[in-house]
């Protein structure tokens, strides 16, 4: 059974540039996390989706978007990067999101803004 | 406020033997979950353990196991027979029961574990 697949592993991008990172979660999953590594702040909850829905966000600017389409299939945007959106992106993935369902993370995305 | 502390920064052990990793979590909620992850150099986020807040035992995966204390919102991890491959980064998490919540997990700032051999 395959694992939570993220696109593109690894990117270098210029501060203003936009990036999407795009994240295909365990088959039959519904839900699909996004979070956020950095070295000073941890890893930080951005947001979550299930059935094309966000149902939840955590605090972070307008800049920081995402979406999921029909088949589960996620994806992040973040617009107008800065230096300190560098960081590793991880996507994780669950049955529906409730209570017991184990959350199954991706290998990440390492953003590099320069 | 949710909250997860991790007291150990850095630990060592040595191969072939037991090691404990500490975590305490903070929360007003009677229903959660708490999990404990392993992120090698590679990045990725791989799932050991998990312990719902009503579960009676101790979790136990192979050689890892689970050390829940309720009362004392304590949640170890326990790693017998450490093998050179267990040095990585280990994060306690735990998510809330909330409809709200959903996926929403808080992780604590991890433990780096070497293991010597």
């Amino acid at each position: 059974k395959a694992g939570v697949t993220q696109t593109p592993r690894y990117l270098i991008k210029t501060r203003g540039q936009q990036v999407t990172l795009s994240c295909s979660p365990i088959s039959g999953h519904r839900s699909v996390s996004w979070y956020q590594q950095t070295p000073g702040q941890g890893l930080q909850f951005l947001f979550e989706y299930f059935s094309e829905t966000q149902r939840n966000k955590g605090n972070f600017p307008g800049r920081f978007s995402g979406r999921q389409f029909s088949n589960s299939r996620s994806e992040m945007n973040v617009s107008t990067l800065e230096l300190g959106d560098s960081a590793l992106y991880l996507c994780a993935s669950s049955l529906t999101g409730g209570s017991g369902n184990t959350i199954y993370f991706g290998e990440g995305s390492w953003l590099t803004v320069v | 406020a949710q909250k997860i502390t991790q007291t150990q920064p850095g630990m060592f052990v040595q191969e072939k033997e037991a090691v404990t990793l500490d975590c305490t979590y903070d929360t007003s909620d009677q229903s959660y979950g708490l999990f404990w992850y392993k992120q090698p150099s590679s990045g990725e986020m791989i799932f050991l353990i998990y312990q719902g807040s009503y579960d009676e035992q101790n979790a136990t995966e192979g050689r890892y196991s689970l050390n829940f204390q309720k009362a004392r919102k304590s949640a170890n991890l326990v790693i017998s027979a450490s093998q050179l491959g267990d040095s990585a980064m280990y994060f306690c998490a735990m998510r809330e029961y909330l409809k709200t919540s959903y996926d929403k997990v808080i992780f604590g700032p991890g433990t780096s574990l070497s293991v010597i051999p």
